[in-house]
């Protein structure tokens, strides 16, 4: 299974804008590349995903490189709620049963 | 509003002791996937069903066992085969129709201690 790479952690100041890493080299013509994210003892939450092209929504805007190896999530103005761990995932389009692992993803730390 | 709901949040149990615990959805959505979270770790699955009355174990099935009797529900038992069951538990669910795009919608977790 394809797999992604993340920093473990990154700091931002408030306000700021954020861009988030992740590496998937393995990454195959049919994967989808999605972003979650989980507040401190919560589920985690979906922030964006894409395929190929560019995405914005209310929540961030993901970037894909045109060789899809890697993405970045932005988010456009950093605030103390959007400190949490982001994960960076693939996901098949062909085969639901192809499931997630979420690895340790990046902690985001938000300074006042 | 659509969701789903995990219970119990937080649990105790005693070794030896099997618990099961409960994860609805009424979202309609056809997969639903138990994960396990280790403290400062990411997620690893566990059990995932596509449709009623069939599943597939996950990565870490071992210690755990699922049914899926109903389309809304996905109960996880911890068995006492598993050995280090103290973790944070969620549920998720997905559509069935185009997985690739299909987005995670995920419960609050259920907090499990093994006393």
């Amino acid at each position: 299974d394809a797999k992604t790479t993340q920093p473990n952690s990154m700091e931002s100041n408030e306000e700021e804008p954020v861009h988030l890493p992740c590496n998937h080299s393995t990454i195959s013509g049919t994967d989808y590349i999605h972003w979650y994210r989980q507040l401190p003892s919560q589920g985690p939450e979906y922030v964006i995903h894409g395929l190929t092209s560019n995405v914005n929504n209310r929540m961030a805007s993901l970037a894909i490189a045109e060789d899809r190896k890697s993405s970045t999530l932005i988010l456009h103005r950093a605030t103390l709620r959007d400190a949490a761990v982001y994960y960076c995932i693939l996901r098949d389009r062909r085969d639901a049963g192809n499931m997630l692992t979420f690895g340790g993803g990046t902690r985001l730390m938000v300074k006042p | 509003d659509g969701g789903i709901t995990q219970s119990p949040k937080y649990l105790f149990r005693k070794e030896g002791q099997n618990v099961t615990l409960s994860c609805e959805q009424n979202l309609n959505h056809d997969a639903m996937y138990w994960y396990r979270q280790d403290p400062g770790q990411g997620l690893r699955l566990i059990y995932y069903s596509q449709i009623v009355n069939d599943f597939q174990k996950g990565d870490i099935a071992e210690g755990y066992s699922v049914s899926r009797e109903k389309k809304e529900s996905f109960p996880l038992t911890v068995t006492s085969a598993q050995k280090n069951p103290t973790a944070f538990y969620l549920c998720a669910s997905s559509l069935q129709g185009a997985p690739g795009a299909n987005v995670l919608t995920f419960g609050a977790g259920s907090r499990l201690t093994v006393l």
